[in-house]
């Protein structure tokens, strides 16, 4: 299994430029988020979604939208990308952990993909 | 909402030592506490975790406390070695919630 994958790993956008981070999963998790991480910041979430068809904001959603149109796909995608935007991305997608009855969700995290806007 | 505080932001130790960094979380609700490691270029990967039904867990070299009174937990690392160094992020949740709130994260090094 190749876990979570994230396309591309490196990319340059000039400022109001639009793109698309894909984000694939193989591990039939239905959850999956999208974060960004800047230093000093730790992760912070984007967006996430809790199955195909469905996302939610997270805590910094501005400026970025995304789709879940397959269950192991979860795209990022920024309309018009601003400096303020320059990140670290990284996708994760979790599966519940039960015990009697709680459940929890492990989080499974992708390489990253490194964003920056000039 | 969570909010989750994590000390140190970096830390130094040389191998052999121990390291422990600490984590406080404000939503008493709150109940379980993964901790992630990133080494440079990669992303987060899970290395332990525990559920508020147990006050410590370990795993080998690394250990996790967790205080419920106090609403704080912490990472161990014995024996620390050099393959250690990278950075650790705390995270706290509770059951039903599919999200996580993390810590800023602490950078350890460990020197040879």
């Amino acid at each position: 299994n190749a876990g979570v994958t994230q396309t591309p790993k490196f990319r340059v956008l000039k400022t109001g430029q639009s793109m698309t981070l894909l984000c694939a999963q193989d591990m039939n998790h239905e959850y999956m988020y999208w974060y960004r991480q800047d230093p000093g910041m730790g992760l912070r979430l984007i967006h996430y979604s809790v199955g195909e068809g469905t996302t939610a904001k997270g805590e910094v959603p501005d400026g970025y939208n995304v789709s879940r149109l397959k269950k192991q796909n979860f795209l990022l995608g920024l309309e018009s990308a601003a400096p303020s935007q320059t990140s670290v991305y990284f996708c994760a997608s979790s599966y519940p952990l039960t015990s009697g009855i709680n459940y929890w969700y492990e989080q499974y995290f992708g390489p990253g993909t490194r964003l920056t806007v000039t | 909402g969570e909010n989750v505080e994590q000390h140190p932001s970096t830390l130094s130790v040389q191998e052999g030592d121990s390291a422990v960094i600490k984590c406080t979380y404000s939503d008493s609700a709150s109940n379980y506490f993964p901790w992630y490691k990133q080494e440079l270029g990669k992303g987060p990967q899970l290395i332990i975790d525990i559920r508020s039904n147990v006050g410590e867990k370990k795993d080998q070299r690394i250990a996790v406390t967790l205080n419920k009174t106090a609403k704080h937990f912490s990472l161990h690392i014995t024996e620390t070695q050099p393959e250690d160094s990278a950075v650790y992020f705390c995270a706290a949740t509770h059951s039903g919630y599919s999200t996580l709130t993390f810590g800023k994260g602490t950078m350890l090094l460990v020197s040879p």
